[in-house]
């Protein structure tokens, strides 16, 4: 059974870079599109990006110039980190996957998400 | 970039009743929305994808419907379990988009 987790600091400085990872357990990442999703507290989903395995890359353009998402499949690891971080970055950060269907894919796979607090 | 308005914002419905959840796009879509559910404290729970194909698990009850910028949920008898905020997404351009959510509640 695939699972999903999250990990990284979850108290970051305004004005620095946010890290977090997400390791894949239990199936491979090959063949798999993979996005980062936040949630701000009491708000609703705002999707991020997401990365096909072989490293291509796709942002939401409100978010493209801070963020980066990279992966590495021989840890089943991917990766989001966002820069100049400022307190609206407050969010609870979800990693998963999307179902395998021909064509565009929901996600079908979510991690149990991460807080993430923007604080001095 | 898609809207999706969800109504209405809060749904306060009894177990056993029907509940009618609706999404609007700002523009016509094509079949490329899908439902999911959240329940505190829970990361999202993928119901319905394709307008109306029920994901891996999901009972019957849950069935997805619409076309155009029209599309609703429906969760024909409420079980005490699907109380819950459900949110729509279309997912078949860039960026992918959520609806704001409707809570279903118990009244």
């Amino acid at each position: 059974q695939v699972q999903l987790q999250e990990s990284g600091p979850g108290l970051v400085k305004p004005s620095e870079t946010l890290s977090l990872t997400c390791t894949v357990s239990g199936g491979s990442m090959t063949n798999y599109y993979w996005s980062w999703i936040r949630q701000p507290p009491g708000k609703g989903l705002e999707w991020i990006g997401y990365i096909f395995y072989t490293g291509t890359a796709v942002y939401n353009p409100s978010l493209r110039s801070r963020v980066d998402i990279s992966v590495d499949t021989s840890k089943n690891q991917f990766s989001l980190k966002v820069t100049s971080v400022t307190a609206a970055d407050t969010a609870v950060y979800y990693c998963l996957r999307h179902l395998a269907v021909a064509g565009p894919k929901p996600f079908d796979l979510w991690g149990q998400g991460t807080m993430v607090t923007v604080s001095s | 970039e898609i809207v999706l308005t969800q109504s209405p914002g809060t749904l306060s419905l009894s177990p056993g009743e029907r509940a009618t959840l609706s999404c609007r796009a700002s523009q016509t879509l094509s079949s490329y929305i899908a439902w999911y559910q959240q329940k505190p404290g829970q990361a999202p729970r993928l119901l319905i994808y394709g307008v109306s194909t029920r994901a891996t698990g999901i009972p019957d009850r849950f069935s997805g419907s619409g076309s155009g910028t029209d599309f609703t949920l429906t969760i024909s008898t409420l079980e005490p379990e699907d109380f819950a905020v459900y949110y729509c997404q279309e997912y078949g351009s860039s960026p992918r988009t959520f609806g704001q959510g409707t809570k279903v509640e118990i009244k």
